[in-house]
Formats: C-alpha cells, sequence, structure tokens
C-alpha cells in the first residue's frame, strides 16, 4: 500500500460544479497536511495547509480526518482555470520528511 | 511568502556534457533541500534530499555519481547532471522548507533537454 494515495482521476466536471477530491495517508503519526496545485509544465504551487479544524479559502475548503487518515479538498464552483493537477503531501512530525500523492487530474469543461 | 528560486529555468546541451542547475532559497534559510524529477505526464518523483554541510541522500534508484548535489550554505543547493544523455531530458525541479513540517516552497523548474 502507498503511504500517500489519491485517485488520479481525471475529473471532468463543468463550470460551476461542486468536486471534492479524497487522499488517504497510511502514517499515522503524520503531522502536516497540503494540498498543492501544479498546471502542466510548471512547478507545484501550494494551495493550502490542511488544519485540524479544517480550513476555508474562497471556494477552497479542506479537511482533516485523523480516525480515518484521509484528507480532503472540496472545490466549489469551478471555474475553468481551476484545471490542474492537485497533489496531497504529508509530512510525518518533526521531520523533513514530504510524501506526495500522484495527484489528482481535475479539467473544468465550459 | 516564502520564495525559492531556481536557475536556468530551461537549457539544451549536448551528450556527454554536465549541467548544474542551482536552487535558492532567498528570505529563509534551508538546511534541507528537495530535488525531483518529472517526466511528461508523470508524477513528481523524489531523486534527493540535499542536506547542508553533508552528503545528499539518494533515493534508491538514483546514481550519485551521475546526479551530483552539492548544499554548501544554508541558501543554495546545486545538481549537476553529469555526462547528460537524451534519456536525461527531463524537468528537473528543487524545493525547500524553513523548517521540519512547514509547508514546501518550489523552485520554478529547469527543463532540460539533452541532444
Amino acid at each position: 500500500r502507498k503511504e500517500v494515495e489519491q485517485d488520479p482521476g481525471p475529473f471532468n466536471v463543468p463550470e460551476g460544479a461542486t468536486v471534492a477530491f479524497n487522499c488517504t495517508y497510511s502514517n499515522s503519526a503524520s503531522q502536516s497536511f497540503f494540498w498543492y496545485r501544479q498546471d502542466c509544465r510548471k512547478e507545484p504551487k501550494l494551495l493550502m495547509s490542511v488544519y485540524s479544524s479544517g480550513n476555508e479559502d474562497g471556494r477552497f475548503t479542506a479537511q482533516l480526518n485523523r480516525a480515518s487518515q484521509y484528507i480532503s479538498l472540496l472545490i466549489r464552483d469551478s471555474k475553468l482555470s481551476d484545471s490542474a493537477t492537485y497533489l496531497c503531501v504529508v509530512s510525518a512530525s518533526g521531520t523533513y520528511k514530504y510524501i506526495f500523492g500522484t495527484g489528482t487530474r481535475l479539467k473544468v469543461l465550459a | 511568502g516564502a520564495v525559492v528560486s531556481q536557475h536556468p529555468s530551461w537549457v539544451i546541451c549536448k551528450s556527454g556534457t554536465s549541467v548544474k542547475i542551482e536552487c535558492r532559497s532567498l528570505d529563509f534559510q534551508a538546511t534541507t533541500m528537495f530535488w525531483y524529477r518529472q517526466f511528461p505526464k508523470q508524477s513528481l518523483m523524489l531523486m534527493a534530499t540535499s542536506n547542508e554541510g553533508s552528503k545528499a541522500t539518494y533515493e534508491q534508484g538514483v546514481e550519485k555519481d551521475k546526479f551530483l548535489i552539492n548544499h554548501a550554505s544554508l541558501t543554495l543547493s546545486t545538481l549537476t547532471v553529469t555526462s547528460a544523455h537524451p534519456e536525461d531530458s527531463s524537468f528537473y525541479i528543487c524545493s525547500a522548507s524553513g523548517q521540519a513540517n512547514s509547508p514546501l516552497h518550489f523552485g520554478n523548474g529547469t527543463r532540460l533537454t539533452v541532444t
């Protein structure tokens, strides 16, 4: 089993739709969680950190479920510009070890 | 926010030559930096962890003598692809974090083409 798993997609959704991605992790000692966005032929960019209480940034909401060991990303009112690959990154407590999911590809269609 | 600068953004070289890629943390100190490679339509693959003042830690299958990493200061790590071959053509990206468990910040990547 991979340490961090994501559904690779692609998720094809119409503009304005709400879409959610999950990312599961196997190491219960994981401490920090992040969502990154990567556009084609570009570097990943931090979308948001994921906090225990959940957090929201505009149309994006991230949640952490420690009991079931997964994090989620919800995108509301999808825009064409949201089309990208979304990477889940998990870090174990007190380490510089970051584990990446393979990414979930999102296509928002006009 | 934290900025990581990577240079060059792209490079074309002839087979057999060596290419050096620089990764700098501009507004924070990074004792640890990471180097990745990404082939088209594939996931990021961690190549090595660069540690300031000590040897890099390479992932399984990555040749340390081919991909030389030097992390001589708290703000600079370099990756040298030695005796490059066409199969080394790829997108190389570095990242760094100011402290453990903080978000990683990525350089803008280097697209290497070996002819």
